[in-house]
């Protein structure tokens, strides 16, 4: 298995501009979570989806932010529109319950808005 | 006062030391208690899971959880090099969850 795949791994961008974060999750997984890092706030969920639903989105920060699960083998996280302050590193992740214990993080795609 | 506490160190030991990292939790309905390692520019990987009280063991590594005290920590024997990564504890109640800020563990060969 390859693992949660997650596109692109690094993004520049200017402030205003849409962008949009690309996951794949394990197959076989039936939640699937985003999660924002920053050395300040450390890891933060964002929202997480169960069998393509999504469940708990109260940690989107602002309107700016959707997230959409279409099928069982992608998600997307997008931000409209973008500011500095969402400069972070942005992982989904996917697993099997709540627990923690079968979650499998991707490599995350690191986010510069300029 | 936040879910979990990390302390986020930096922590820098020698090859070879016993390497202790602790979280704190306020509470006590967490029953499932985890932690993640996260080398620089990697995802998180689960290390180790334990649920409710007492010690799990895998090799180097050792993961404590007390209860009464809302106190976990992870050990880690015979340090090696290849260990120096953040290291983040992570608490649930099956259906809330919370990441510690991590610990930066660096071991000197």
């Amino acid at each position: 298995d390859a693992g949660v795949i997650q596109s692109p791994r690094h993004e520049v961008t200017e402030m205003g501009q849409e962008v949009t974060l690309r996951c794949k999750p394990i197959s076989g997984h039936d939640y699937l979570f985003w999660y924002r890092q920053t050395m300040m706030r450390g890891l933060e969920l964002l929202i997480y989806f169960n069998n393509n639903v999504p469940i708990d989105d109260s940690g989107m920060p602002e309107d700016r932010f959707s997230a959409k699960m279409p099928n069982a083998s992608f998600s997307t996280l997008k931000i409209q529109p973008s500011e500095p302050r969402d400069s972070a590193v942005y992982f989904c992740a996917s697993g099997l319950g709540l627990a923690g214990a079968e979650w499998d993080f991707g490599p995350g795609t690191r986010l510069t808005v300029t | 006062q936040k879910e979990v506490e990390q302390d986020p160190g930096p922590l820098s030991v020698p090859e070879g030391a016993i390497v202790s990292l602790n979280c704190t939790y306020s509470n006590s309905a967490f029953q499932y208690f985890m932690w993640y390692r996260q080398y620089s520019r990697k995802g998180p990987e689960l290390l180790m899971y334990t649920y409710s009280s007492g010690n799990k063991e895998d090799g180097r590594f050792t993961a404590q959880v007390d209860k009464s005290s809302k106190y976990i920590s992870l050990f880690i024997r015979d340090s090696q090099p290849s260990d120096s990564a953040t290291y983040l504890c992570a608490i649930s109640t099956g259906n809330q969850f919370y990441f510690g800020t991590g610990t930066s563990l660096t071991v000197i060969p």
